[in-house]
């Protein structure tokens, strides 16, 4: 069983510009959460995608903005990048939405780097 | 709005000593807790998932306690060892309402040194 993977594991961009991250579901997993963690913090919730809809949304600007493919997989975008959203993002994955019972299964991260 | 608190920031230990890290939550109507290891730079390793009717979760050397009621948790983690040195983190999953079902509040995590 092939776990949480992400792409690319680093990334050095400048501000004003446009990036794009990619994650890969665990097999079997239909949801994906993306979470923002600056250096020194707990991760912070960005958005979920269930189906490829997007399921609920933490406190970030529209510039933050994702998609969810029929194979699961995902992808977020950030527009207009500002030196703050230097920081590791996180992609996880889960079975479904349910409230009880799901764990969320964590990839290794991408480190973002806004110069 | 949830908040999650992790006492303590920093901790350090020499190996062998049991030890305990603490974590709270503001709103006790929580789905489930979960308790995170993360090494530098990397992403998040679950070590325990305690739904919230259960009281505790053991894995080997780990052993997670919830009361919801009082908004606490605790990460109990017996014989340290050096290898154990990581950030730890707590995470809740609300009740609310909505559509963020996945949805979990984290804390600002606790960094254990074990020392030899």
């Amino acid at each position: 069983e092939t776990g949480v993977t992400q792409s690319p594991t680093h990334l050095i961009k400048t501000r004003g510009q446009q990036v794009t991250l990619r994650c890969s579901s665990q097999s079997g997993h239909n949801t994906v959460s993306w979470y923002q963690q600056a250096l020194g913090q707990g991760p912070q919730f960005i958005f979920q995608y269930y189906r490829e809809e997007e399921n609920g949304r933490g406190n970030f600007p529209p510039r933050f903005s994702g998609l969810q493919f029929p194979n699961y997989s995902s992808e977020l975008n950030v527009n207009a990048l500002e030196l703050d959203d230097s920081a590791l993002y996180l992609c996880a994955s889960s079975p479904g939405v349910s409230r009880v019972v799901y764990e969320q299964y964590f990839g290794p991260g991408t480190r973002l780097t806004v110069t | 709005k949830q908040e999650v608190t992790q006492i303590p920031a920093a901790l350090s230990v020499p190996e062998g000593e049991n030890l305990v890290l603490n974590c709270s939550f503001t709103d006790s109507a929580i789905y489930n807790l979960q308790w995170f290891r993360q090494d530098p730079g990397k992403g998040l390793t679950s070590l325990l998932l305690i739904q919230s009717s259960q009281r505790e979760q053991t894995s080997g050397r780990l052993n997670a306690s919830l009361d919801k009621s009082s908004g606490r948790s605790t990460l109990y983690i017996a014989a340290s060892q050096p290898g154990d040195s990581a950030t730890y983190l707590c995470a809740v999953k609300n009740v609310a309402g909505g559509t963020s079902y996945g949805k979990l509040t984290f804390g600002q995590g606790t960094i254990l040194t074990v020392h030899p």
